[in-house]
């Protein structure tokens, strides 16, 4: 079972930032927080992970509280490209060889609408 | 654009027919995944290659094979599929498996139809 929560879906307007939350509240200090989307009809994409402090690509930023329960993935100017699922996924530091520890075990995600 | 490609991307195929799944990566990958996503479900993990060696398999059935013929090269192999395997199957590289720090990349996946 997938160890995160999100909304079913969010809406946004194009060109505001987009916050989409994830609520992981059993997470432990050897797991990785990672945020796919999957657009339409194609393969998921990496987005960004971090494991305590703020994170920030070219894509996006991530936000993780200081008691690591909960993060918020945001998307500063959305565009309608940014229409997608985005999953948050909760992944352990090391893969135990013959067990799950370290999969990528996605949830339902959040279907982020973007609206012009 | 995906630097994981998988060929073809549509398959339709008998029950009965032999048919099998390409993914490429040249961006010196150690570790590779098949993944085999419904409709409107989230992608679940089949198989993991770690070093050209098979290191899990998500008690899927024998009926798909998976090939791990060199460092970039992925093959699933199909036979005797039923209609409850049409799916969208995804291919994804990472550098190692061992750490988890290492972002896997997906390809944009064969969409899958067995009549």
């Amino acid at each position: 079972d997938a160890k995160t929560t999100q909304p079913t879906s969010m809406d946004c307007a194009e060109g505001r930032a987009a916050n989409l939350p994830c609520n992981h509240s059993t997470i432990s200090g050897n797991e990785y927080v990672y945020w796919y989307r999957q657009i339409h009809s194609q393969g998921p994409q990496y987005i960004i992970h971090g494991l305590k402090n703020n994170e920030t690509n070219e894509m996006a930023s991530l936000i993780i509280t200081e008691d690591r329960k909960s993060s918020t993935l945001i998307l500063p100017h959305a565009t309608l490209r940014d229409t997608a699922v985005y999953y948050c996924i909760v992944r352990f530091r090391y893969m135990n060889y013959g067990g799950s520890q370290g999969n990528l075990i996605f949830g339902k995600g959040t279907k982020l609408s973007v609206k012009p | 654009d995906t630097e994981v490609t998988q060929t073809p991307k549509h398959l339709v195929m008998g029950m009965t027919n032999k048919k099998s799944l390409k993914c490429e990566q040249h961006m010196g990958h150690r570790a590779m995944y098949w993944y085999k996503q419904k409709a409107k479900k989230p992608p679940e993990l089949m198989f993991v290659y770690s070093y050209e060696k098979l290191s899990i398999n998500e008690s899927v059935p024998s009926r798909f094979s998976p090939e791990c013929p060199n460092s970039s090269l992925l093959n699933l192999h199909l036979h005797a599929l039923q209609p409850e395997d049409s799916a969208l199957y995804l291919c994804a590289s990472s550098q190692v498996v061992e750490v988890g720090n290492q972002p896997q990349h997906f390809g944009d996946g064969t969409r899958l139809s067995i009549l």
